[in-house]
């Protein structure tokens, strides 16, 4: 069936460092994928977005490259800080729009960032 | 903006029992839906509105009801609580579809 996986459940940086996170999908027919991060005790939080129709997007301080030829996703995020400590999930719109945004998730990567 | 807010933080329920999560968006958005989060597992859709009158189900609807009388809230009814209900919940609303869903805090629900 379709999935959405991560390759790293726990990632551990230094502050100050870029950070990256993966996320592969199995459904080659998704045209919207989304990284969440979320904070113990809270709702998942929207970081950034892309379309299929590009293979990078740029935020503050965080990239999303996504590469349709291997069905793989990342976030980079730079110059990581104690605040960014979080598990942060992929989602990816399966396509299946009937006027709703369906979206499978992973199961979260967690980032631990080191002082 | 209150963005999406979530009632009670916590409950616990005997089986058997009935009740209602709340859920309520101060941002005029017309797409909602609701998910469970359970340890080791991606968030999973329970139940969706594409607007007020219009519900459908998602991936795990079962035991689950759903209404969408006004665009603001989004209640999420549990008929007869199960333990296999013990999960955290999340209500989500977006603007429209393809655009990311804002989350609420979630409501950490436990079924004895």
């Amino acid at each position: 069936g379709e999935s959405v996986g991560l390759h790293l459940p726990t990632l551990s940086v230094q502050e100050g460092d870029n950070s990256i996170i993966n996320c592969a999908y199995s459904n080659s027919a998704s045209d919207y994928f989304i990284w969440y991060k979320q904070e113990s005790g809270k709702g998942p939080q929207f970081i950034i977005d892309i379309r299929s129709n590009m293979d990078k997007r740029q935020g503050q301080r965080v990239t999303v490259l996504l590469n349709k030829t291997v069905k793989h996703l990342s976030l980079q995020i730079a110059a990581t800080q104690p605040g960014d400590s979080a598990v942060y999930f992929c989602a990816e719109n399966t396509g299946e729009n009937t006027g709703f945004q369906k979206l499978v998730f992973g199961t979260g990567t967690r980032l631990l960032v080191s002082p | 903006n209150a963005g999406v807010t979530q009632t009670p933080k916590f409950q616990v329920l005997k089986t058997g029992q009935s009740m209602t999560l709340q859920c309520a968006q101060d941002m005029n958005h017309e797409y909602m839906s609701w998910y469970r989060q359970d340890p080791g597992m991606g968030l999973r859709l329970i139940h969706y509105s594409v607007g007020a009158g219009i519900t459908d189900q998602g991936e795990v609807p079962n035991g689950y009801n759903v209404s969408r009388s006004t665009t603001e809230d989004f209640p999420l009814r549990l008929l007869s609580a199960a333990p296999s209900q013990t999960s955290v919940y999340f209500c989500a609303s977006s603007l429209a579809p393809g655009v990311g869903q804002y989350f609420g805090p979630g409501t950490r629900l436990t079924v004895t």
